[in-house]
């Protein structure tokens, strides 16, 4: 069965440093997504990309964030300057409609030392 | 705007009994309705979903959930628990209108299965 698969598993940085966090959505899929989950809080919405552009993005995912489709299989997420309050698992996820539910992979856990 | 709200963040139940998990949402329009299950270190996986056709549905596992308009609810059932059923489990809305398909998460529930 096609699966997201997302890398690294485990990602450590030091404060200030770049970080960026790998997907690979399912490949028929048009509509990709990141989320995020710090620990013991809810999954939040980051951004949702779509025909090669962002098409919505939260209060969260603010300069310091971009994504990129930079090839036809790959879709990233660049954390510029990581902060402290940056770790927290970040899940990829991909639809092949909007509204019918997305695809996650297993996501990466983002530690900031 | 789209909010779910997931009532009790722990439920316990005895092995082979019925499983209850509780999902409220608010939207001002005809919503999606999600639930999601996530294993230990794992992702999240799509146990059903309901968009607007029965409002009875049935998912993977064993699940279903019943969208009540009046009540604004979608509650998530199993008629008797397995062990391999102990995760936490998620609810999810999105409305037709968003052309994003960006789900608004509950705040999860924990489901302990005790032998």
């Amino acid at each position: 069965e096609p699966e997201v698969t997302q890398t690294p598993s485990h990602q450590v940085t030091q404060m200030g440093q770049e970080v960026i966090l790998r997907c690979v959505p399912i490949s028929n899929h048009l509509y990709f997504y990141w989320y995020r989950q710090i620990l013991g809080q809810k999954v939040e919405f980051l951004v949702s990309f779509y025909n090669n552009e962002i098409s919505e993005k939260s209060e969260i995912f603010d300069d310091q964030f971009s994504v990129e489709r930079p090839d036809g299989s790959n879709f990233t997420l660049k954390i510029r300057s990581t902060k402290l309050e940056d770790s927290a698992m970040y899940f990829c996820a991909s639809s092949e409609r909007s509204r019918t539910g997305l695809c996650f992979g297993a996501g990466t856990r983002l530690s900031v030392l | 705007a789209q909010s779910v709200t997931q009532l009790g963040s722990h439920v316990s139940v005895s092995e082979g009994a019925l499983v209850l998990l509780r999902c409220n949402y608010s939207s001002s329009v005809p919503p999606y309705l999600f639930w999601y299950v996530q294993y230990p270190n794992q992702g999240l996986q799509l146990l059903l979903k309901y968009t607007s056709a029965a409002t009875l549905v049935k998912g993977i596992n064993g699940f279903e959930a019943e969208f009540k308009k009046s009540e604004t609810s979608f509650h998530l059932t199993k008629p008797s628990a397995h062990m391999s059923d102990a995760a936490e489990y998620f609810c999810a809305v999105t409305t037709g209108s968003s052309n994003t398909g960006k789900l608004i998460f509950g705040q999860g529930t924990t489901l302990q299965v005790k032998p």
